[in-house]
C-alpha cells in the first residue's frame, strides 16, 4: 500500500517568509511524528500527534514552529519568519497506534536563503 | 533523557567482509532500540528493533544486532557486506510508556549516523 508521503519534496524560500510542509500518513495510522534532520546529523524529534491532538511537542525549537492535524490524518508543519538555520530535511513518520514501528516518509528539503 | 552515540561517522569495508557498526545508548529506563538505514534520496527504513525478549534480533538484508544491557550497547553486524549495503545507518532509542491501551513507543532519539562504504 501507499507509504507516508510529504509535499513538497523541495522548498526554497527567503529569510523571513512563512512556509507550510505537508505530511500524508499511511491510511488509518493515528500516530504521526515530525522530525528535523540537519546536514550531517541524525533526525531530531519535533512533535508527536495522537489523533488530532499533540501528545508531545517538546521538540519544537521555538514559537515560530507550529503543527496541526485537524482531522487526525494529514498534518501540516508551519514555520513563521524562517531563518537560515531552519534549513534542513523535515521528516514525517506514522504508526498505526503509537505502539508500533514508525514508518518514515521521504522528507521535505527546506532551504532558507 | 535518553541519548545515542554512534562510534565512527564513516566505516569502510571490503565486499564480503564483516560489517560492524557501533551504537551505545543512555537511558534511565529499559529502552526500545532501533536501527534504521537511509539510502540516498530515500526515507528511513527500519532494519531491526529490540523491544523485549531475546536480546539477539535479526533484521532485513542479513543484519542483526545484540542488546547488551551491561555494556549499554546495540551494535549492528552483518557477516558479509554487499555493495548494496552502502548507505547511512542510524541507531535510535525510545522510552516506552505504559498507558491504558498498551505500551507506546514514544519519540525516537537518533544517533549522528554512520556512513557505510563498501568497496570491491
Amino acid at each position: 500500500g501507499a507509504g507516508v508521503s510529504q509535499t513538497p519534496s523541495n522548498k526554497v524560500t527567503e529569510k523571513g517568509k512563512y512556509v507550510e510542509l505537508r505530511c500524508d500518513p499511511i491510511s488509518g495510522h493515528t500516530a504521526l511524528y515530525w522530525y528535523r534532520q540537519s546536514l550531517g546529523q541524525g533526525p531530531e524529534f519535533l512533535i508527536y500527534f495522537q489523533g488530532t491532538g499533540a501528545a508531545d511537542d517538546s521538540g519544537l525549537p521555538n514559537d515560530r514552529f507550529f503543527a496541526v492535524r485537524p482531522e487526525g490524518s494529514v498534518s501540516t508543519l508551519k514555520i513563521q519568519r524562517t531563518e537560515r538555520g531552519d534549513s534542513a530535511v523535515y521528516l514525517c513518520a506514522s504508526s498505526p497506534t503509537g505502539r508500533e514501528t514508525q514508518y518514515f516518509g521521504p522528507g521535505t528539503r527546506l532551504l532558507v536563503l | 533523557a535518553q541519548s545515542v552515540t554512534q562510534l565512527g561517522s564513516h566505516v569502510s569495508v571490503s565486499e564480503g567482509a564483516l560489517v560492524l557498526l557501533r551504537c551505545n545508548y543512555s537511558s534511565s529506563v529499559p529502552p526500545y532500540l532501533f536501527w534504521y538505514v537511509q539510502y540516498p534520496n530515500q526515507g528511513l527504513q527500519l532494519l531491526l528493533k529490540y523491544t523485549t525478549g531475546a536480546t539477539l534480533v535479526k533484521g532485513i538484508n542479513g543484519f542483526e544486532a545484540e542488546f547488551k544491557k551491561s555494556e549499554t550497547s546495540f551494535h549492528l553486524t552483518k557477516p558479509s557486506a554487499h555493495m548494496s549495503d552502502a548507505a547511512e545507518y542510524f541507531c535510535a532509542v525510545s522510552v516506552p510508556r505504559a498507558n491504558a491501551g498498551g505500551t507506546s513507543y514514544g519519540k525516537l532519539t537518533f544517533g549522528q549516523g554512520t556512513i557505510l562504504t563498501v568497496h570491491p
